[in-house]
């Protein structure tokens, strides 16, 4: 069954724009992962956030956590056309793997 | 320094031939990971290996479908007679630790069923 969703399932947006992606959940986690993935490409890791954690930036990304609302929010300021992707979250689960959900299809337009 | 390594890249096979993929881990990295993607969904845990073990294989179908890590060489993903159904991408992705930290994929392997 799926542990993480994505939301929304597309978003298209101008360059410039800030872009906000949002994860819900279902069972505690210990963590939780936003990837992605270039269209034919392999998924790429972006930022772990830690469950006491209830904020972490890297670069142009910002991550939120809130573990009573099992939720996490991925924002990317100032996108820019290279940004186009579909975005995942993940969350560990069973022996030492990772659940995906279905993604956020990403469009920036130049 | 080679990351996750899958090959091939691309497959075609009609129904009922096997498919055998490929994943060499990133060096250092004892875990492999299988996932199956299909178009425009998300991507679906088949199994987890550490070399010569299967650690979890909940999520990989009751037929058809194996998966080994030899001592030596790569995983191997096996799917024999295969069906359309099993047109999709397969990726393989590793980690070096057991705490489901970070993963590392390989870019994929396409396979068509004809």
């Amino acid at each position: 069954s799926q542990q993480g969703e994505e939301d929304p399932q597309a978003l298209s947006i101008q360059e410039g724009e800030n872009a906000t992606m949002n994860c819900s959940y279902k069972t505690s986690i210990n963590n939780l992962q936003w990837y992605r993935q270039n269209s034919g490409r392999g998924l790429v890791h972006l930022i772990l956030i830690r469950s006491n954690e209830r904020e972490k930036h890297s670069g142009r990304l910002r991550v939120t956590l809130d573990t009573s609302k099992k939720s996490s929010s991925l924002l990317i300021t100032a996108s820019r056309a290279a940004d186009t992707a579909s975005y995942f979250c993940a969350t560990p689960s069973g022996y030492s793997t990772l659940t995906f959900g279905k993604g956020t299809m990403l469009l920036v337009s130049p | 320094n080679a990351g996750v390594m899958q090959n091939p890249r691309h497959l075609v096979r009609r129904r009922g031939q096997e498919a055998r993929l490929r994943c060499s881990p990133m060096k250092g990295h004892s875990h492999v990971y299988w996932y199956r993607q299909l178009p425009e969904e998300g991507l679906k845990f088949m199994v987890y290996l550490q070399k010569e073990n299967i650690i979890d294989e909940s999520g990989m179908p009751k037929e058809r479908f194996s998966a080994e890590f030899p001592k030596e060489g790569p995983s191997i993903l096996r799917i024999q007679q295969v069906v359309r159904g099993d047109s999709a991408a397969y990726f393989c992705a590793s980690g070096k630790r057991e705490d489901t930290g970070e993963l590392f994929f390989g870019e994929g392997s396409r396979l068509t069923v004809l």
